[in-house]
């Protein structure tokens, strides 16, 4: 166990629709990462947050938005939802806004568009 | 353009033996290094890491090398045990940048 939670496990929704995924850092961490993983691809970074500003910015589409709340846990906001967006959606977190911290997965949240 | 490369999807090694698993990278500017283990419905999990300053960092069954000047690194591990099936990623950091930059993984089956 990460020590990271991720809310809910599985999501189905169709075309259009809006969807929240949440995630909860391990006790301590202030820096939360949202990555999305497609079918046979490796993981891309979507963005980032560091004590509830956003730090750096990935391959994040305009249609998908986060934000970091004062208790630390951070959602992932996706509107517009295309067939394409379906994909496993990790939400990792880690000591430090730039450090060497190693960062610590959640089970993910496996979203599919029909 | 994939800045972190693992060219095998897969692999298949004897239990017992040894299992090496292969990164290449392009980016000079990268510092740190970490591999990570997947087991399906799972997220991945931290396995062993490396600075750019070292070029090997061993743990327990796992050993990490790192060869700066081919831009590779290599994950071995030994010896292979049917709990070590899983899909490993190769995962890359820049700096001050905090996120990990990933390959795409190489799915290890050790055959009992």
């Amino acid at each position: 166990d990460s020590g990271v939670t991720q809310t809910p496990k599985h999501l189905i929704t169709a075309t259009g629709q809006r969807v929240t995924l949440r995630c909860s850092p391990r006790s301590g961490d202030l820096s939360v990462y949202w990555y999305q993983q497609s079918l046979d691809q490796g993981l891309q970074f979507l963005i980032q947050y560091y004590n509830g500003e956003e730090r750096a910015k990935g391959n994040i589409l305009e249609r998908f938005s986060a934000q970091q709340f004062p208790d630390l846990h951070s959602e992932l906001n996706l509107s517009s939802l295309e067939l394409g967006d379906s994909a496993l959606y990790f939400c990792a977190s880690s000591g430090g806004s730039g450090s060497v911290g190693t960062q610590y997965f959640g089970p993910g949240t496996r979203l599919l568009v029909l | 353009d994939q800045q972190v490369k693992q060219n095998s999807p897969s692999l298949s090694v004897q239990e017992g033996r040894i299992s090496i698993l292969n990164c290449d990278y392009t980016n000079s500017m990268f510092d740190y290094f970490l591999w990570y283990k997947k087991y399906p419905a799972e997220g991945p999990t931290f396995l062993i890491s490396i600075s750019s300053i070292k070029d090997k960092n061993e743990d327990g069954r796992f050993t990490v090398f790192l060869n700066k000047s081919a831009k590779h690194l290599s994950l071995h591990i030994v010896p292979s045990q049917p709990g070590d099936s899983a899909v490993y990623f190769c995962a890359a950091k820049e700096g001050s940048q905090g996120n990990l930059i990933f390959g795409k993984g190489t799915k290890l089956s050790v055959k009992p």
